[in-house]
């Protein structure tokens, strides 16, 4: 069965510096990936997916993440925040050898961005 | 496209009420699921289907029920409300399973 971990339930850092969020996942086989964002009083949103070959993967707000296969981690990051991007990250996995296999999220990172 | 739409947004009840939160989706979806979400669990999936007229149950399905008669809609239903259900409720679709998942706004209940 898949599953994620997230390393840290809060993370803070300044506005302007690098961030990493952690994610390492357990499947026999390479997973599909995905990191998703909340931000307050939302819905989850995807900022990006890993599906393919490409081991790094850019998405949406200027946020990247790098598939590992022999660490079986998808670390998300960021060069330079900004405040906007306060909110809660959660990390997914699901297996692709299966059309009707259900996501498992992990149980999320709040990020903090100080001023 | 509307995506993914819930109702309501709030909602109060008292012990041993019922009541059905709606989800639809305009996107042609096969895949529906519910989650709930507390703090610090994450997000727990409720019940799902893969298609119309089918139904599974997911992580946490005690004391809910679902049917889904069209591609479209996907209700979840509380039998007899009790404070373990006050949580924040998201439903989310997606073409297959395995895919990515598009988000609702959520629904808060609070059970008193």
């Amino acid at each position: 069965a898949q599953s994620v971990t997230q390393l840290g339930s809060h993370v803070s850092v300044s506005e302007g510096a690098l961030v990493l969020l952690r994610c390492n996942y357990s499947s026999s086989v390479p997973p599909y990936l995905f990191w998703y964002v909340q931000y307050p009083n939302q819905g989850l949103q995807l900022l990006l997916k890993y599906t393919s070959a490409a081991t790094l993967v850019k998405g949406i707000n200027g946020f990247e993440a790098e598939f590992n296969k022999s660490q079986t981690s998808f670390h998300l990051r960021k060069p330079s925040v900004h405040i906007s991007d306060t909110a809660e990250y959660f990390c997914a996995v699901s297996d692709r050898r299966n059309r009707d296999d259900k996501i498992i999220f992990g149980k999320g990172t709040r990020l903090h961005i100080l001023p | 496209n509307a995506g993914v739409t819930q109702t309501p947004k709030f909602q109060v009840l008292k012990t041993g009420q019922s009541m059905t939160l709606q989800c639809a989706q305009d996107m042609n979806h096969e895949y529906m699921s519910w989650y709930r979400q507390d703090p610090g669990m994450g997000l727990r999936l409720i019940h799902y289907s893969v298609g119309a007229g089918i139904t599974d149950q997911g992580e946490v399905p005690n004391g809910y029920n679902v049917s889904r008669s069209t591609t479209e809609d996907f209700p979840l239903r509380l039998l007899s409300a009790a404070p373990s259900q006050t949580s924040v409720y998201f439903c989310a679709s997606s073409y297959l399973g395995r895919d990515e998942q598009y988000f609702g706004p959520g629904t808060r209940l609070t059970v008193t």
